[in-house]
């Protein structure tokens, strides 16, 4: 079926430097999502991405936050200057419509560990 | 704020056995509900969806879905080893908003 495909699987990073999570949506779809799940908690909705916008976010998508897909490559976050609570699993998902009634595919995620 | 609960935690099953699935959500204006599977190693992946009142079957899997009750859940017949996984509830009250996950229910299916 249809893949999204997230690289790297696993990330380190020191605290207060820069980190970009990539993303190889689902090739035909349209609109690109990112996800947060601590360990032990719920996963979170960050933020959806159509036609070079962002068109929703969370409270959770700070100003340190943002994402882009220049030129149809990869779908990336990147987290800058990172801290601590950045920890976590990131999921990225794509979708071929908006609607919640459209089935989002999702990614196995970026493990990040902020240090 | 939405508030997706998820019970039981954890759910041992035997080969052949049903499961059965808890989600209760706070938003009363909830519109879409889906479950999700998530294997070990791997991101989730949609199981089947319900948006109307009553109840959904696809092939061993049924979902029920009661908004007066902010009640929906999935049964699982005939539970087979591949069957164990992760599985979430997620709802959504708007056309266009992200979903809200539970946090989950884990199914051990034993031969």
């Amino acid at each position: 079926g249809p893949k999204v495909l997230q690289i790297p699987s696993h990330q380190i990073i020191d605290m207060g430097q820069m980190v970009t999570l990539n993303c190889d949506p689902v090739s035909n779809h349209l609109y690109f999502y990112w996800y947060k799940q601590i360990l032990g908690q719920q996963m979170e909705f960050l933020v959806n991405f159509y036609n070079g916008k962002v068109m929703e976010k969370s409270k959770l998508f700070k100003d340190q936050f943002s994402v882009e897909r220049p030129d149809g490559s990869y779908f990336t976050l990147k987290i800058q200057p990172t801290a601590l609570e950045d920890s976590a699993v990131y999921f990225c998902a794509s979708s071929l419509a908006r609607a919640a009634n459209t089935e989002v595919f999702f990614g196995k995620g970026t493990r990040l560990t902020v240090v | 704020q939405q508030k997706v609960q998820q019970s039981p935690e954890s759910l041992i099953v035997p080969e052949g056995g049903m499961a059965s699935l808890n989600c209760t959500f706070s938003d009363r204006n909830s519109q879409y509900f889906w479950w999700y599977r998530q294997h070990s190693g791997e991101g989730p992946k949609a199981l089947m969806s319900i948006f109307s009142n009553g109840d959904k079957k696809e092939g061993r899997f049924t979902a029920h879905l009661n908004k007066a009750s902010l009640y929906v859940s999935l049964h699982i017949k005939d539970s087979q080893p591949s069957d164990s996984a992760l599985y979430f509830c997620a709802v959504s009250h708007n056309y266009a908003q992200g979903l809200t996950f539970g946090l989950g229910t884990r199914v051990s299916v034993f031969p």
